[in-house]
């Protein structure tokens, strides 16, 4: 049973360029999240979706940010002009319909490790 | 969603219960405390989440004051493996594609 994967699990990269960070949520799972965490920190919310849309983008910090889920499944992450700011872990998760009472479980990816030089 | 307060770090010895206090002092009447853990290098886990009623599963137990203003998570018999960054959050249930909204946590060390 696979569970969400994230990849690449790690990602050095120099400021000002360019990033994607891919996501596999569960299969069957309509909601899918991303979170970034820094060092010593809790998950922060950037952006969810529900199918193919982004019903929610909140979280993004700026619009470097943009990320895409075009066929409701995999996500894309992609971080432009990178800053050295944006390091951190950049987490996924997904779980069944919201709604339904029966997301209240998130399952989590093992997390993105973004390093800006 | 309301904000939770937890101890930032707490120690337990291995095979005795852990039990890890959150205050939500401000929590709605249609909120609900989860709790999660993060064991380094991984991502986030769920534990168990409950309403009201005091709650158990494989993994923990949770007990709910009777004004729901703090919980506890209790791990009956902590092992090593149990050594991880706890949180609790309160959130709406019937999720409608919430986030759930992370504090710092309280960081559990389990002592041989």
């Amino acid at each position: 049973g696979a569970g969400v994967s994230q990849t690449p699990s790690n990602k050095v990269t120099e400021k000002g360029k360019y990033v994607e960070l891919r996501c596999d949520p569960i299969s069957g799972h309509t909601a899918l999240y991303w979170y970034r965490q820094s060092l010593g920190q809790g998950p922060e919310f950037l952006i969810y979706f529900q199918g193919t849309g982004a019903a929610d983008d909140s979280g993004l910090p700026n619009d470097r940010f943009f990320a895409v889920r075009p066929e409701g499944s995999v996500s894309t992450l992609k971080i432009q002009r990178t800053e050295r700011g944006d390091s951190a872990v950049y987490l996924c998760a997904s779980s069944l319909t919201p709604g339904t009472g029966l997301d209240n479980e998130q399952f989590f990816g093992p997390g993105t490790r973004l390093t800006v030089l | 969603d309301a904000k939770t307060t937890q101890p930032p770090s707490m120690d337990c010895a291995e095979g005795r219960a852990a039990n890890l206090p959150c205050n939500h002092s401000t929590i709605s009447g249609n909120e609900y405390v989860y709790w999660y853990r993060q064991i380094h290098s991984q991502g986030p886990q769920y534990i168990i989440h409950g309403l009201k009623n005091n709650e158990t599963n494989e993994m923990a137990s949770l007990i709910i004051t009777e004004d729901r203003k703090s919980s506890t998570l209790i791990l009956p018999h902590a092992t090593l493996r149990d050594t991880a960054v706890y949180y609790c959050i309160v959130r709406v249930g019937r999720n409608y594609g919430q986030n759930f909204v992370f504090g710092p946590g309280t960081r559990l060390s389990v002592l041989p």
